[in-house]
């Protein structure tokens, strides 16, 4: 059972506007929750992470929004460049090792 | 510079030939994992380790042994290759400070193709 969902496979923007990439989780009991961006050939490489006891984190352009009640989590980048294009993974964690990731969603911001 | 090292990048091999794909990293860390990618599903956690001589299974353990007998060295073995395994590996380590699953570093992935 995926316990952690990224249900748009792709998503393209224009560049300089707004990047909204999504995640759904459905156990209740995660704590801490993490993006991470894939390029092609390379592994993935963390981006930005959020406690579960907070709802919004930011780093520069990213900001991750976590609403636990919808048990929701979302990465926002503004404004978007085209060196964001990648694919990115949602991550929730359990205790001190059980990690889920979602199936990834492929950005594309175009020039 | 700070990195996890697999190896080899890309592996076609045969069902039942034994294969190990080697990870190695720099940073001291004491936990390392093993993941493997397939389209739709993500990363999905096959084994982790929280130091040497200990490992533990994740979640896709199954045709898979792993052993940490140097901190930095987590190889992946595949005693009897099997299609079904033909997937994107990913070794990952942390420093499991503070938050412990927290910013792993992730290698640059070993594809694998079983025939």
């Amino acid at each position: 059972d995926q316990q952690v969902k990224q249900n748009s496979p792709s998503l393209s923007v224009q560049e300089g506007r707004i990047s909204i990439l999504n995640c759904d989780y459905t156990n209740s009991m995660f704590d801490y929750f993490l993006w991470y961006k894939k390029y092609p050939a390379e592994g993935p490489t963390f981006l930005i992470s959020i406690s579960s006891i907070k709802d919004k984190n930011e780093d520069g352009r990213f900001t991750v929004f976590l609403n636990k009640s919808a048990k929701h989590l979302s990465l926002h980048i503004v404004p978007s460049q085209p060196g964001d294009s990648a694919v990115y993974f949602c991550a929730a964690s359990l205790g001190y090792n059980d990690m889920r990731f979602g199936a990834g969603t492929r950005l594309t911001v175009k020039p | 510079e700070a990195q996890v090292t697999q190896n080899p990048r890309y592996l076609i091999t045969v069902t039942g030939k034994k294969l190990t794909v080697t990870c190695s990293q720099n940073m001291n860390h004491e936990y390392m994992s093993w993941y493997r990618q397939d389209p739709g599903l993500g990363l999905r956690q096959i084994y982790y380790s929280m130091n040497v001589e200990v490992t533990d299974k994740g979640d896709v353990p199954e045709g898979y042994k792993v052993s940490r007998k140097e901190k930095r060295n987590f190889p992946l073995i595949l005693e009897s290759p099997s299609p079904n395994q033909t997937s994107l590996y990913f070794c990952a380590s942390s420093s499991g400070q503070g938050s412990f699953y927290n910013e792993q570093f992730f290698g640059p992935g070993t594809r694998l193709t079983v025939l």
